[in-house]
């Protein structure tokens, strides 16, 4: 089975703080996403990953970014994190596929962070 | 953009038919539709994936008309467990973005 760890499940951290959150996937996976879920908005793509070092930015990247430096890891960092930035944190993986399709997308458990 | 459209919430019984539809008027001849599930504390989960027609599987069956600018997911004969959220994903890798729903809140009652 695929597994997607992170590194946290619960976070609390104080306005301005640098935040990271770590995800590591064991399969190999070329593609990882970052998405947060807030009670009504659903899931919303924060930042994307094909490969190592390269990343793309999803619906809502703005106070965020990315690091992929490794294939199993994709890190999300909040420079100078804010209230607003409250949320649940998912991350997933999938495998390439040729770009033809959505291949399935494995979830972690999710990081509740929390920013006072 | 293909942004996608659900109901909010749904209740039914176990052991009835559940069918719950989303609406992607904007779908792009690339995209597939995808749903997920997730329960409370988890990552959502894959549970069937089409791009026109029907797609059946062990969980649900996915219709698509002609036009795909809407889809069903079908649960045959829910039970307690299938309460959950459930989420259309419609995208590709040749698009920017991928788009989740705000997801169909499933309430099965016995």
């Amino acid at each position: 089975d695929v597994k997607v760890t992170q590194s946290s499940r619960y976070l609390v951290k104080r306005t301005g703080e640098k935040v990271f959150l770590e995800c590591v996937q064991d399969m190999d996976h070329e593609n990882m996403f970052w998405y947060r879920q807030d009670p009504g908005l659903g899931l919303r793509l924060i930042y994307f990953s094909y490969d190592v070092k390269m990343k793309e930015k999803g619906d809502i990247p703005e106070g965020y970014s990315v690091s992929r430096e490794k294939k199993e890891r994709f890190s999300l960092i909040l420079e100078s994190a804010s209230t607003n930035q409250t949320s649940m944190y998912l991350c997933a993986s999938s495998p390439y596929s040729g770009g033809t399709s959505t291949d399935t997308q494995y979830f972690g458990p999710g990081t509740r962070l929390t920013v006072l | 953009l293909a942004k996608t459209t659900q109901p909010i919430s749904m209740d039914s019984y176990e052991g009835q038919e559940v069918n719950i539809t989303c609406s992607h008027n904007n779908i792009a001849t690339n995209d597939y539709i995808t749903w997920y599930q997730q329960f409370p504390s988890q990552g959502p989960r894959f549970i069937i994936q089409g791009y026109k027609t029907k797609v059946t599987n062990e969980v649900a069956s996915l219709f698509i008309p002609a036009d795909r600018k809407s889809s069903t997911l079908s649960l045959p004969r829910v039970s307690l467990s299938d309460t959950a959220v459930y989420y259309c994903l419609v995208g590709s890798y040749n698009t920017d973005k991928l788009i989740f729903g705000t997801g169909t809140r499933l309430q099965v009652f016995p």
